[in-house]
């Protein structure tokens, strides 16, 4: 079975650190591209960046760039997400997703599939 | 970069069919956009992709031949027929734009359904 499982959220205070991780299992985790997709309390999914199956290739959203750093570890099947200078706006749970790449009439598409349960992230004083 | 539309909430009733709404901002009509599903508490599920011609490659799993997709101009349509108690969930529109450093993905706002 193809699975995500995030880890790592707690409360932090602003200014603070955390490091969320995210273990993969049912697949080859190496072949794959990976996301880190966030959602506050009651809103919509924002992306949050995405890294490519080597970790040579990363892409952030402006919200979080120069703050947040995406990075994995390919024999640990293990994808990480370091937040640094945390703001109480980057409260939110956080999903990881894999990326889904398929080929459909001569095209590559890919979208999320499938996603963790999540992990919640508390920046309060 | 994109904006994608969805009103806030939707509803119908056990049985029923209901067509939820994606709308992409102008200039963007040949866009895909992606379906996920998320069930309270729970993460989001992809249930398929739609351009203007359809449906793109095939559904997530487990999704039900009771859902379908259709596209137009700046619409992206997701049909449920027959809902079910299960079926009540929050419908998030995602697509992408962009490629390496300038690579984003932006959802909507997402739709509440409520099976009533």
């Amino acid at each position: 079975e193809v699975q995500l499982v995030e880890s790592g959220g707690g409360l932090v205070q602003p200014g603070g650190s955390l490091r969320l991780s995210c273990a993969a299992s049912g697949f080859t985790f190496s072949s794959y591209w990976m996301h880190w997709v966030r959602q506050a309390p009651g809103k919509g999914l924002v992306w949050v960046s995405r890294i490519n199956s080597d970790g040579s290739s990363t892409s952030y959203a402006d919200s979080v760039k120069g703050r947040f750093t995406i990075s994995r570890d390919n024999a640990k099947n293990t994808l990480y997400l370091q937040m640094n200078s945390l703001r109480a706006e980057d409260t939110a749970v956080y999903y990881c997703a894999r990326d889904r790449l398929t080929m459909v009439r001569g095209v590559i598409e890919n979208w999320f599939d499938p996603w963790g349960q999540g992990t919640l992230v508390t920046v309060s004083s | 970069q994109p904006v994608l539309t969805q009103p806030p909430s939707a509803s119908a009733s056990l049985g029923a069919s209901v067509t939820l709404t994606c709308t992409l901002s102008s200039g963007y009509s040949n866009y895909k956009v992606d379906w996920y599903q998320q069930r309270p508490g729970k993460g989001p599920r992809f249930v398929m992709r739609v351009g203007t011609g359809g449906i793109v490659g095939s559904k997530g799993d487990g999704i039900p031949d009771r859902f379908s997709v259709l596209g137009s101009g700046l619409n992206r349509y997701l049909t449920i027929k027959n809902i079910q108690e299960e079926d009540e969930s929050d419908y998030h529109c995602g697509a992408d734009h962009g490629s390496g450093s300038n690579f984003v993905w932006v959802f909507g706002g997402g739709t509440k359904l409520t099976v009533l």
